[in-house]
């Protein structure tokens, strides 16, 4: 199946800090979603983009589905921004199945 | 609207009993997952249900059951708990993108 990795693993910011978070996958996809995970637990949507480039505030994601990887920015980190950030994909058989890659851990520091 | 929402958010099982994890959404969607994460991990799938009256095993079924009797409600039946079951579960709704997820169930299996 459809094998999903995220880097780095754990990432530590000083508010006000710029990251980038990367996700790649290993073949073409329907769906990629990436998803803020917050220190209650509660998963939040934050792009639906298999392909091109999004923005919602101080967050964008590109995701260039022929070379099969996705980038989530975020700019001006604040310590809200802390959890976890997952990548999934729903792979090319239309499986309606969506394959979490194993996240990125920030820590923005006040 | 409430979205995705999860009955009950906490139980401790013991080894051997059964229970049933009720998972409701008024978004009218089609599609219902079940997802189970692990200290650490990304979300893994369970089972998952294309419709009213459909149900198919995803990455790690073994040990659930599952049914989707009304389009509203997807239930997930342990039948005899065991430690290994140790999770929080999450559920998830979507119409063709995008999936949204409950707050969780933290289950301890002892």
């Amino acid at each position: 199946g459809i094998q999903v990795e995220q880097s780095p693993p754990d990432l530590i910011l000083q508010e006000g800090a710029n990251s980038t978070l990367r996700c790649n996958f290993s073949d073409s996809v329907n769906n990629l979603q990436w998803f803020h995970q917050n220190p209650w637990g509660q998963l939040i949507n934050l792009f639906y983009i298999p392909s091109g480039t999004k923005q919602n505030g101080r967050l964008s994601a590109t995701t260039v589905a022929t070379e099969r990887y996705s980038l989530l920015y975020i700019s001006s980190s604040q310590t809200t921004d802390s959890g976890v950030y997952f990548c999934a994909v729903e792979g090319g058989d239309s499986s309606y199945k969506l394959i979490f890659g194993s996240g990125t851990r920030l820590l923005v520091r006040p | 609207n409430a979205g995705v929402t999860q009955t009950p958010k906490f139980r401790v099982l013991k080894t051997g009993q059964s229970m049933t994890l009720l998972c409701a959404q008024d978004m009218n969607h089609e599609y219902m997952y079940w997802y189970r994460q692990d200290p650490g991990m990304g979300l893994r799938l369970i089972h998952y249900s294309v419709g009213e009256g459909t149900t198919a095993k995803g990455e790690v079924p073994d040990g659930y059951n599952v049914s989707r009797l009304k389009k509203q409600n997807f239930l997930l039946g342990l039948e005899s708990a065991a430690p290994s079951q140790t999770s929080v579960y999450f559920c998830a709704s979507s119409s063709y993108n995008e999936q949204y997820f409950g707050p969780g169930t933290r289950l301890t299996v002892t």
